[in-house]
């Protein structure tokens, strides 16, 4: 059963980089068959979705925050990475790790990582 | 972008009773694209339902999913104390992927 699990510092400063690391073990993150995301959750309110890796290096970006984002894979360490640039308050958020099927017609997010609480603050 | 709009925003209903709850996406949304995610506090979300209608590996069958194009609809047919969370509908469509606000069923 694979399980995802999120890893980075818990407190950025405003202006640096936000930089996060989802461990991915009981499968290879190197299959064809999945796709590998980032999504975030401010206290109190909803998910939005950061963007998305295939294992060709393909990546996509939600607009709002494409400037910003990159999402890189290590297969070496079974690895995917999230960094974010030039953060504020606004980033402050769990950020959770999830894995999605490449398949057609299939485009949801399961399994998820536990989350990991990132506060942007001097 | 597809903006999906959720409601109501919180359903105050008991043990037992029933849940119906709507998601309203913009455009239309193909069906194979709609998901439904449980969400409890301290926890991820949960992948319930995928495919408008299909629900995931373990997922109990009074979860149902119904609509098409751009009303989509999670019902809970006999809420049991456990059910009481926050439900999120996800779409996908053009590489990109988009939440609801969410629907929060809180205890009467």
């Amino acid at each position: 059963q694979v399980q995802l699990q999120e890893s980075g510092p818990g407190l950025v400063k405003p202006s640096q980089t936000l930089s996060l690391t989802c461990t991915v073990s009981g499968g290879s993150i190197s299959s064809d068959s999945y796709y590998w995301s980032w999504i975030r959750q401010p206290a109190g309110k909803g998910l939005e979705w950061i963007g998305r890796i295939y294992t060709s290096g393909s990546t996509s970006y939600n607009p709002s925050l494409n400037s910003r984002v990159t999402i890189s894979l290590d297969t070496s360490k079974n690895q995917f990475s999230l960094k974010l640039t030039s953060v504020t308050a606004a980033d402050t958020a769990v950020y959770y790790c999830a894995r999605g099927l490449a398949a057609p017609g299939t485009r949801w997010f399961d399994p998820w990582g536990q989350g990991t609480l990132v506060t942007v603050s001097s | 972008e597809i903006v999906l709009t959720q409601s109501p925003g919180t359903l105050s209903l008991s043990p037992g009773e029933r849940a119906t709850l709507s998601c309203r996406a913009s455009q239309r949304v193909s069906t194979s694209y709609l998901a439904w995610y449980q969400q409890k506090p301290g926890q991820p979300p949960r992948l319930l339902i995928y495919g408008a209608s299909s629900r995931a590996t373990g997922i109990p069958d009074r979860f149902s999913g119904s609509g098409s194009g751009t009303d989509f609809t999670l019902t809970i047919s006999r809420l049991e104390p456990e059910d009481f969370a926050v439900y999120y509908c996800q779409s996908y469509r053009d590489s990109q992927w988009t939440f609801g606000q969410g629907t929060k069923v809180e205890i009467k």
